[in-house]
């Protein structure tokens, strides 16, 4: 069984670039939802995917999008990057949407200069 | 709103029990969960109970949970030095919030030779 996989695994970029980070679920997971976590913090959703469509989202403004794809892969697009976005993004999947539990990748850690 | 807090340390010797406490304030929570974090990972999920349970087991792990004061805590069994990591509690945010994961800051277990 295939686990939860990022890509990439690091990333610099200068503010006010773009940046799409990309996440394949593990194998029979249908939901796939994306965190944000600051050095020295816990996780902070920002949003989650059900069979390609939007599930729920955080607090997080409207640069940050995403994108489920028919194999249930997915993408998280970051524009305007400022420095606060500098943060480990890990990606979850599950199966059948809400309330089942969570396998997370081991992230992609993007900095900001 | 919802939050959950954690203390932030501990430090155990090997071969103790490790006690670590976590509190909740969603009484609509379903799931609750503890996830582990070794340096440079991802979150692995370590174990999880229903809301309806009052304890968990599983091999060195034991899940407790008062639900009338909600609080939840994660007995480790015989802790040894590969547990040292940072453990997170988190809850499931359900209806509104579309079954997202609230995180506690995480509690770094330290475990000394």
């Amino acid at each position: 069984e295939t686990g939860v996989t990022q890509s990439p695994t690091h990333l610099i970029k200068t503010r006010g670039q773009q940046v799409t980070l990309r996440c394949s679920s593990q194998s029979g997971h249908n939901t796939v939802s994306w965190y944000q976590q600051a050095l020295g913090q816990g996780p902070q959703f920002i949003f989650q995917y059900y069979r390609e469509e939007e599930n729920g989202r955080g607090n997080f403004p409207p640069r940050f999008s995403g994108l489920q794809f028919p194999n249930y892969s997915s993408e998280l697009n970051v524009n305007a990057l400022e420095l606060d976005d500098s943060a480990l993004y890990l990606c979850a999947s599950s199966s059948d949407g809400s309330n089942q539990p969570q396998h997370f990748g081991d992230g992609t850690r993007l900095s900001i200069l | 709103g919802e939050d959950v807090e954690q203390s932030l340390f501990l430090s155990v010797r090997e071969g103790d029990s490790s006690v670590i406490n976590c509190t909740y304030t969603d009484s609509s929570s379903t799931y609750l969960y503890w996830y582990k974090q070794e340096p440079g990972a991802g979150l692995q999920l370590l174990t999880y109970i229903f809301s309806n349970m009052d304890m968990k087991q599983d091999q060195r792990l034991t899940v407790l949970l008062n639900k009338k004061d909600k609080h939840l805590s994660l007995r480790i069994a015989d802790t040894q030095t590969g547990d040292s990591a940072i453990y997170f509690c988190a809850e499931s945010a359900y209806g509104g919030s579309q079954g997202n994961l609230i995180f506690g800051k995480g509690t770094k277990l330290s475990v000394k030779p």
